[in-house]
């Protein structure tokens, strides 16, 4: 059963600065990862997807990597702005043999916090 | 915006009582997911369907059925609510041309308190 994990739990920094976030996960057999935000009250929006195949995603001030064999993800966030503020969580997906549970696999979520 | 639209926003009710929380596209996905969000437990899959009147359980499936009849509406129904089941239902969608390894895209959430 995959299990993801993301630290830290929370995160607070000034306005300005490149941080990283982590998230890692235990079954390397995995399909995809993909990056979400969530502001207080609101829905996921979805940031970044990486395929298996893939090693990395750009978008604009966001970069994610994986890396399968270590069973690890960042989110690098550039530049950081008080509107990054929000909760990002990262989701694996992968394949059960014999069906069920094929879905998104949720880490608990990093809690960002840009001080202005 | 991926098209997604879930009904009721929010909604009260009774311990014991049915409730169908409806999921809604505009854009012919093929996949449709129902996720629950607790604190402490962050998300995790009720039920999923890949394609219509095909569904298959997710981690958190007791106590929850779902139908797909038509390929825009995945509704999920509490067949009798309890207190446990009051949390945030999201929806997804992925798989535009039948990839399921695609991006979820997630709707607004319907938060459901059960008394």
């Amino acid at each position: 059963k995959q299990e993801v994990t993301q630290i830290p739990a929370a995160l607070s920094v000034p306005e300005g600065e490149n941080l990283v976030l982590n998230c890692s996960f235990t079954d390397s057999a995995i399909y995809n990862l993909q990056w979400f935000r969530q502001d207080p009250g609101k829905g996921l929006t979805s940031l970044l997807l990486i395929q298996s195949s893939q090693r990395e995603q750009t978008s604009g001030r966001l970069n994610a990597s994986l890396d399968k064999s270590s069973g690890r993800s960042t989110l690098y966030i550039a530049a950081s702005q008080p509107g990054d503020s929000a909760t990002y969580l990262c989701a694996g997906y992968s394949m059960y043999s014999g069906g069920g549970a094929d879905g998104l696999t949720f880490g608990k979520g990093t809690h960002l916090i840009i001080q202005p | 915006d991926a098209g997604i639209t879930q009904s009721p926003r929010h909604k009260v009710t009774e311990t014991g009582t049915p409730v169908t929380l409806r999921c809604h596209q505009t854009e012919n996905h093929r996949y449709m997911y129902w996720y629950r969000q607790d604190p402490g437990h962050g998300l995790r899959l009720i039920h999923y369907s890949y394609g219509v009147k095909d569904t298959d359980k997710g981690e958190v499936s007791d106590g929850y059925s779902v139908s797909r009849s038509k390929t825009e509406d995945f509704l999920l129904t509490l067949e009798s609510a309890t207190s446990s089941q009051t949390s945030v239902y999201f929806c997804a969608i992925s798989g535009t041309s039948g990839g399921e390894s695609e991006a979820q895209y997630f709707g607004p959430g319907t938060r459901l308190t059960v008394l």
